[in-house]
């Protein structure tokens, strides 16, 4: 079945370091691709999304190429800061019978030491 | 616009007690609705999800059940809470293929 592997963490980086959180994904279709951020004692919300091959999706400094060819949708930052601090979920979205389901990697937690 | 609503926010119940968290969208029709689970220091776990009334699928054989009563409103459930049952609970519903997941704020569950 479909799948969403993602790169352990905790992550832990200065600020105005360079981030890269690495994602794969396996899929029977053409799915739709998320990045989400939950912030201690929250819901996730939506960081960015790419919906077909080599889109880029971006939002607050963060970016992530869809790459159909190796299956993976890697979130980058130039520049991390200390409010960056969070748990970061890839995610797709894939066509069920009816309907459409999203699954979620394990989450990589994130520490930005100022 | 779309919100969604999770309550309790907070749970404490015993082991072997029944649990029952109750989640509603509105501003939407016909939403796919989803429960995760997020225990300490894992990540978030696909438990079930519906695309109508009465249409459940399940993820992973547990303790839990769901239903969806009405078209907007997706209820867990269990009959006997164990231990292991204790985490973050969340319901999210999304509308289309493409869009993005909406979640509510989760419900902490300490079995105790």
């Amino acid at each position: 079945g479909d799948s969403v592997t993602q790169m352990e963490g905790p992550v832990t980086l200065s600020e105005e370091a360079f981030l890269t959180i690495n994602c794969t994904y396996t899929a029977t279709g053409y799915p739709s691709l998320f990045w989400y951020v939950q912030y201690p004692g929250e819901g996730l919300q939506l960081l960015l999304k790419a919906t077909k091959a080599d889109d880029k999706g971006s939002n607050k400094g963060f970016e992530a190429t869809y790459r159909k060819e190796t299956t993976s949708f890697h979130l980058e930052k130039g520049s991390v800061q200390v409010s960056d601090s969070a748990v970061y979920f890839c995610a797709l979205s894939e066509v069920e019978t009816g309907g459409f389901k999203t699954i979620f990697g394990a989450g990589t937690r994130l520490f930005v030491k100022a | 616009s779309q919100t969604i609503h999770q309550w309790p926010a907070t749970l404490v119940q015993p082991v072997g007690s029944p649990l029952s968290l109750e989640c509603t969208v509105e501003g939407t029709s016909n939403p796919n609705l989803y429960w995760y689970r997020q225990a300490a220091g894992r990540g978030l776990q696909l438990l079930f999800y519906s695309v109508g009334i009465g249409q459940i699928s399940s993820e992973v054989p547990q303790n839990l059940s769901a239903s969806r009563p009405q078209d907007r409103q997706f209820i867990l459930s269990s009959k006997k809470l164990l231990l292991s049952d204790s985490g973050f609970y969340l319901c999210a519903w999304t509308r289309d293929r493409g869009t993005e997941a909406f979640f509510g704020q989760g419900t902490r569950l300490t079995v105790v």
